[in-house]
């Protein structure tokens, strides 16, 4: 595997479910984030891990939960979730060089879309 | 001020034109600047960086960027119907001891035959 993978590719849940998103990176990057993208909306971000620490969190609802164990993997935990919350959801890593605006590319997989009932 | 603005377009130019992308930004710390091509249903994928002031040239890319005037352009040349598409403009910012990059909405891309 290489780059930033994402799974699943394509989730239909019902709003009583739980689910996971899980993200990969084999970049060797020590920052990653979830952003969720709306039908012919512009990206929104909604978490941030910089060297497995939550550093932001957008006031983001709390159906969405994320989690961080190691700077390879990222989940998105979902529960309850409501029918606006159908979106593309995207995962991007960086390597964040702390304490500097320069240099800095973010890569994303190919995201998962999700469609809630 | 939004701290990322392009125009969103639709930008429509005929196959084997000059297709000019333009964005301007709020912080004038930033240090470097992204452009991102986005497909229809796609993810966004990286196609330009630039770092300096001037041009960079990539293939039939070139980004253009004047810190003075906070304003970094993308330029295709001999456009092709597969270059439609969104185009997004990044620029990070550093707060709260890390970095995230600050989108802008995207500009869409029409190359018509």
């Amino acid at each position: 595997e290489t780059g930033v993978t994402q799974t699943p590719r394509h989730l239909v849940m019902g709003m009583t479910n739980k689910k996971s998103l899980k993200c990969e990176q084999h970049l060797g990057h020590n920052a990653m984030y979830w952003y969720k993208q709306s039908a012919k909306k512009p990206l929104e971000l909604m978490f941030v891990y910089s060297l497995e620490e939550r550093v932001e969190n957008n006031s983001v609802p709390s159906r969405f939960s994320p989690e961080c164990p190691n700077s390879s993997h990222l989940f998105l935990h979902l529960h309850t979730l409501q029918p606006e919350d159908s979106a593309l959801y995207l995962c991007a890593s960086s390597q964040d060089r702390t304490g500097s605006s320069g240099s800095y590319e973010q890569y994303f997989g190919p995201g998962t879309r999700l469609t809630v009932t | 001020q939004k701290e990322v603005e392009q125009n969103s377009g639709p930008l429509s130019v005929p196959e084997g034109a000059i297709a000019s992308l333009n964005c301007t930004y709020s912080d004038r710390v930033s240090q470097s600047f992204f452009w991102y091509r986005q497909y229809s249903g796609k993810s966004p994928e990286l196609i330009m960086s630039i770092y300096s002031n001037g041009d960079k040239e990539d293939g039939r890319f070139t980004a253009q960027l004047n810190k003075a005037s906070q304003y970094v352009s993308l330029l295709i040349r001999d456009s092709q119907p597969s270059d439609s598409a969104t185009y997004l403009c990044a620029v990070p910012m550093f707060s709260g001891g890390y970095n995230k990059l600050i989108f802008g909405a995207g500009t869409r891309l029409a190359v018509h035959p």
